[in-house]
C-alpha cells in the first residue's frame, strides 16, 4: 500500500539555522511528489513539485527538495530558515498520499 | 481572481445528521478533489473529479460518505448518519488540468464537528 512518512513531528530552530525535513514514501509505481505549506490562519499551497528530470528542485521561498529514488526519499531543504517560514509541511505522492506533517517553529 | 472557495466555514452537527459540504472550485478549474484532516493527521483523500470524466471515488470511507459535481463547477460533500469520527476539517483543492503535473489550489476548509 501507498504510504509518506514525516518522521519529524515538530521541529524547532532558530533563525538562520538550516533545515531539512524527512520524507520517504513507499509506492511501486511512478511517483509525483510535493511539499506543501501551511502558514498559521491561511491556505494549503505548493513549495514545489518533482515528475522527472533533475531530482534538485527549486520551490518558493528559498526551499528546494532533493528525490533520491534510492532511497524512496524526497526530503525538503533550506539553508537559513526564518521566522515566517515557521508553517505546517506536508509532504505528498500523487496528490492521493500525505504524509501526517511536520510542524516547524523559527524562533526569532 | 477569486480562490477555491468552501461553504460554511464551521458546521456543528449531532450524530446521525446528515450534513452537506459545498466547494466552489475557480472558474475554468476542471479537476476537484476533496480530503480530509483529522487533528493530527495529514490530509486522507476522500474523492477526485476530473473533467466530464467518471469521478475517482476510491478514498471515500464508507457509503455514507458522496460527492457530486453539478455542471463542472460546484461541487458537494454529503455525509449521511455523522459519526464523531466524521469530526475533521474538509478540504477541497482544484486545479486547471486533470492531471497529476498540475498545481492545486486549496480553500479554507471546512470544520465539522459531530457531537
Amino acid at each position: 500500500a501507498q504510504s509518506v512518512s514525516q518522521h519529524n513531528h515538530h521541529v524547532i530552530l532558530s533563525e538562520a539555522a538550516s533545515l531539512e525535513l524527512g520524507c520517504n514514501y513507499s509506492y511501486g509505481g511512478t511517483v509525483n511528489l510535493f511539499w506543501y505549506v501551511q502558514y498559521p490562519g491561511q491556505h494549503l499551497q505548493l513549495l514545489l513539485k518533482y515528475f522527472s528530470g533533475d531530482p534538485l528542485v527549486k520551490g518558493i521561498k528559498g526551499f528546494e527538495a532533493e528525490f533520491i529514488k534510492s532511497k524512496f526519499s524526497f526530503n525538503l531543504r533550506k539553508p537559513s530558515v526564518q521566522w515566517s517560514d515557521t508553517a505546517e509541511y506536508f509532504c505528498a505522492v500523487n496528490k492521493k498520499r500525505f504524509g501526517a506533517g511536520t510542524r516547524l517553529t523559527v524562533k526569532p | 481572481g477569486a480562490g477555491v472557495s468552501q461553504s460554511p466555514s464551521n458546521k456543528v452537527t449531532e450524530k446521525g445528521k446528515d450534513v452537506e459540504l459545498r466547494c466552489d472550485p475557480i472558474s475554468g478549474h476542471t479537476a476537484l478533489y476533496w480530503y480530509r484532516q483529522s487533528l493530527g493527521q495529514g490530509l486522507e483523500f476522500l474523492i477526485y473529479f476530473q473533467g466530464n470524466s467518471a469521478p475517482d471515488k476510491s478514498g471515500l470511507p464508507s457509503d455514507r460518505f458522496s460527492a457530486e459535481r453539478t455542471g463542472g463547477s460546484v461541487s458537494t460533500l454529503t455525509i449521511q448518519r455523522t459519526q464523531q469520527e466524521d469530526s475533521a476539517v474538509y478540504l477541497c483543492a482544484s486545479s486547471v488540468l486533470a492531471v497529476d503535473r498540475d498545481t492545486q489550489y486549496f480553500g479554507p476548509g471546512t470544520r465539522l464537528t459531530v457531537l
